[in-house]
């Protein structure tokens, strides 16, 4: 069966960087693009961008642009997500989902990164 | 980009009624249309795909429908467990995707 298992609760100070990891397993890795998707304390699902585990090539919703970055390692099965000049607004459960057909059919655990002095 | 948007923000319904959720597009998104429950401290689970596919799993209660730009999701009998949060999100814009506010349905 498709699980997704992700790195563990960060903390952070603004200005700095964090990367969340997706460990996959139970399908053909390069098989599903990989989405990571957001969601602020009390609030709804925001999609951040999406990467082909094939052959890396990404695509970010504009709201980041310039500030995430999404990569994959094939021989670990995992695709990392990478947020850089953090700040509080940016605290947040990230969630990786892959998508067989379109629709996001499984989702990892989520990942609590909290941006706090 | 595609703005989705969801009404009511909150609906309040009985066990055992029907629900009915709306899902709004700003411009045509084909039937290229999921449904998301999720409840508190879990993540998102797909309900409904292709605007009106039922996930592997869910019951039969739970029904889609729409193409182009307005979508319903609909739950004939609500049981306990389906007072949640619903999310619609587009999937047309392929890569881009854009969820909607979400509808929170609570008991009345």
């Amino acid at each position: 069966q498709v699980q997704l298992v992700q790195s563990g609760a960060e903390v952070k100070k603004p200005g700095a960087s964090v990367k969340v990891s997706c460990k996959a397993s139970g399908y053909t890795f390069t098989s599903y693009y990989m989405h990571w998707v957001r969601q602020a304390p009390g609030q709804g699902l925001e999609w951040m961008g999406i990467i082909n585990p094939s052959g890396g090539s990404t695509s970010y919703a504009q709201k980041f642009q310039g500030r995430v970055t999404m990569t994959r390692d094939t021989s670990t099965s995992t695709v990392y997500m990478e947020l850089s000049s953090l700040r509080s607004e940016d605290t947040a459960v990230y969630y990786c989902a892959v998508s067989p057909d379109g629709s996001l059919d499984y989702w990892g655990q989520g990942t609590l990164v909290t941006v706090s002095s | 980009e595609i703005v989705m948007t969801q009404s009511p923000a909150t609906l309040s319904v009985s066990p055992g009624e029907r629900a009915t959720l709306s899902c709004r597009a700003s411009q045509s998104v084909s039937s290229n249309l999921a449904w998301y429950q999720q409840k508190p401290g879990q993540a998102p689970r797909l309900l409904i795909y292709g605007a009106s596919t039922r996930a592997t799993g869910i019951p039969a209660r739970f029904s889609g429908s729409g193409s182009g730009t307005e979508f319903t999701l609909t739950i004939s009998s609500l049981q306990s467990e389906d007072f949640a949060v619903y999310y619609c999100q587009q999937y047309n814009n392929w890569p881009l995707y854009t969820f909607g506010q979400g509808t929170k349905l609570e008991i009345k």
